[in-house]
């Protein structure tokens, strides 16, 4: 069954450095999405793409914030300089067309020290 | 702006025993989404619910959506121990088509023999 894969699995860096989350979606799907997960709080939304360009951001998603689909495959998240709070667990998803269903990676813990 | 709400937020019960967790959402909207997660893990899609009346059934776990009355129920019968997670009703918070999701803060259930 085709899933949604992200690395790396867990990333420690130190504040003020750049990450680049990664994912892989489904292949057929068409809508990409970028969420997190702060330790033992609700799942926020972040960024939706689609068509290759942001379709919606959160408040959240900043000007430290960006994301890309380079080739066609891959779907990476960017934090340019990262910050204590944003230590977090984040999720990609993907959804197809009809019935609309988002299928999540298994997540990227970022931990930033 | 998009309010979702679940109660309990925690919930013990005893292995044999049935109950519902609930789902308010404060707009409408015509998606409301399942998800378990369990511990340190990524979120597992359960149920889809698409139109008014809607009821999904899946093992021990039944999902109703009425949106009229903006609200989605999970009633679960019977319990087992495996069902111990924390469950998650989120809510297509677009209105544009990007398809978005709105979580709850999620229902933490552990099922106790």
């Amino acid at each position: 069954e085709p899933e949604v894969t992200q690395t790396p699995s867990h990333q420690v860096t130190q504040m003020g450095q750049e990450v680049i989350l990664r994912c892989v979606p489904i292949s057929n799907h068409l809508y990409f999405y970028w969420y997190r997960q702060i330790l033992g709080q609700k799942v926020e939304f972040l960024v939706s793409f689609y068509n290759n360009e942001i379709s919606e951001k959160s408040e959240i998603f900043d000007d430290q914030f960006s994301v890309e689909r380079p080739d066609g495959s891959n779907f990476t998240l960017k934090i340019r300089s990262t910050k204590l709070e944003d230590s977090a667990m984040y999720f990609c998803a993907s959804m197809g067309q009809d019935p609309y269903e988002q299928y999540f990676g298994p997540g990227t813990r970022l931990t930033v020290t | 702006e998009l309010k979702v709400e679940q109660n309990p937020l925690f919930l013990s019960m005893q292995e044999g025993k049935n109950y519902t967790i609930y789902c308010n959402y404060s707009t409408t909207s015509d998606r409301l989404y399942w998800y378990r997660q369990d511990p340190g893990k990524s979120l597992e899609s359960l149920f889809v619910l698409l139109s008014n009346g809607a009821v999904k059934q899946e093992g021990r776990l039944m999902a109703s959506l009425d949106t009229k009355a903006r609200l989605s129920t999970l009633h679960i019968t019977a319990a087992v121990h495996d069902l111990s997670a924390t469950y998650f009703c989120a809510v297509d918070s677009s209105g544009a088509g990007s398809y978005q999701l709105t979580f709850g803060k999620g229902t933490k259930l552990s099922v106790i023999p």
